[in-house]
């Protein structure tokens, strides 16, 4: 299996922080996607980000950017300026282009607090 | 704007017993899929549909069924609960395959005595 990694279980920082989540996958496809997700204490899961594989530019959104580093398979997940709203557990996905939803693979996730 | 609506959203079982797990969607999605959620596993898929009449065996489909006979509808059924299947499981639906956005229901959280 594809494995995705997000090697860091629990993230603390204090209201105000900048906080980078990691995310490394394994991949054999030549074009897939990569996703965030955010699950708040409310248990739904919302979707952040998607990523095609061939567009390697950097993207932002208020206050969250994202790094995309097809050299090193890393997409990691930046938060500026961190508010509490931002505690959650974060997951990181990879699908293949040509294998549909049904193939994605989720990493197990980083739980962030954010402490005010 | 339902989206994706699961219910129910807790159920204890206990051991042996069968219930079913209904998904519902709105948004006239093709594409439906049932994920459980476990401590430090992430999610992983258990069945999918990709129309109206079909399913497939995800990653981890034993122990579980389903049916789609509405479009708008994805059953998860457990015919002999057991403690391993206590999970907080997600229902998902897409508008194709890899198109668009996978949007998530809320969960349904599963405990089995």
């Amino acid at each position: 299996a594809q494995k995705v990694t997000q090697a860091q279980t629990e993230i603390s920082v204090v209201e105000k922080e900048d906080v980078t989540l990691d995310c490394v996958y394994e991949t054999r496809d030549t074009t897939y996607y990569l996703f965030w997700y955010k699950q708040p204490p409310s248990g739904e899961l919302v979707f952040l980000i998607r990523r095609n594989s061939f567009d390697e530019q950097n993207e932002i959104s208020g206050r969250y950017s994202w790094n995309f580093q097809k050299s090193t398979s890393s997409f990691n997940f930046t938060i500026t300026a961190s508010q509490v709203v931002d505690s959650a557990v974060y997951f990181c996905a990879r699908c293949p282009r040509s294998g549909g939803y049904q193939k994605v693979t989720f990493g197990t996730g980083t739980k962030l607090q954010v402490i005010p | 704007n339902a989206g994706v609506t699961q219910t129910p959203k807790f159920r204890v079982l206990k051991t042996g017993q069968s219930m079913t797990l209904l998904c519902a969607q709105d948004m006239n999605h093709e594409y439906m899929y049932w994920y459980r959620q476990d401590p430090g596993m992430g999610l992983r898929l258990i069945h999918y549909s990709v129309g109206e009449g079909t399913t497939a065996k995800g990653e981890v489909p034993d122990g579980y069924n389903v049916s789609r006979l509405k479009k708008q509808n994805f059953l998860l059924g457990l015919e002999s609960a057991a403690p391993s299947q206590t999970s907080v499981y997600f229902c998902a639906s897409s508008p194709g395959a890899i198109t668009g956005e996978l949007f998530f229901g809320e969960g349904s959280r599963l405990t089995v005595l």
